[in-house]
């Protein structure tokens, strides 16, 4: 049981490059979201799922592209990246509803 | 829109103090997060409960749901404990305080 498994820690980008930010979860859980942190503004939700084929957008959610294929499985796609999109980026799962949430380690992203 | 509201923002403490940090939110919830997230590090979870108190080691949460409040306290605190504390409002998707900083000095 590894929980949320988020990849890469770190990424360096050129203006106008595109990523993809993995997270995997093996905990069978419904819900999965990614936030960006930022100084000074907490986290924010960027995009979030209710189980597979099913997302939704957050708060911040211009940017970015997401897809629920698996109930394991929740990338986040940056198509064309912006310095303002320079944050640390986390993954997190839960069961639907009041429980607990799991976190990925985070992904320091700079985009030059 | 649940607005989660923390403080203070920065807390300096010395070794030995007891802390308090405050949460309040705006929407009634059924379960409220307490979140632990050291300098550069990853996000770990203290908490999750929904009344009453819960205790581990020298870390107590409480929250009064019809008051729409929480507190994470921390007892005899330590240099270690320094790290930023997140309150999370439980109802999917969570909604995140700005967090409160805490800088314990040995």
């Amino acid at each position: 049981n590894a929980g949320v498994t988020q990849t890469p820690k770190f990424q360096v980008l050129k203006t106008g490059q595109s990523m993809t930010l993995q997270c995997a979860q093996d905990m069978n859980h419904e819900y999965m979201s990614w936030y960006r942190q930022d100084p000074g503004m907490g986290l924010r939700l960027i995009h979030y799922s209710v189980g597979a084929g099913i997302t939704d957008q957050g708060e911040v959610p211009n940017g970015y592209n997401v897809s629920r294929s698996t109930t394991e499985d929740f990338p986040l796609r940056l198509l064309s990246a912006a310095p303002s999109q320079t944050s640390v980026y986390f993954c997190a799962s839960s069961l639907a509803g009041n429980t607990e949430a799991f976190f990925g380690q985070g992904t320091r992203l700079t985009v030059v | 829109k649940n607005e989660v509201e923390q403080s203070p923002q920065n807390l300096t403490a010395q070794e030995g103090e007891f802390i308090t940090i405050n949460c309040s939110y705006s929407v009634g919830i059924s379960a409220l997060h307490w979140l632990q997230q050291h300098p550069g590090g990853g996000i770990v979870s203290l908490f999750m409960l929904s009344s009453g108190k819960k205790k581990h080691g020298r870390l107590i949460a409480t929250i009064n749901i019809q008051e729409k409040h929480s507190s994470l306290h921390i007892t005899a605190s330590h240099p270690r404990d320094s790290a930023v504390y997140i309150c999370v409002s439980g109802n999917t998707p969570l909604v995140f305080g700005k967090g409160t900083r805490l800088s314990v000095i040995a």
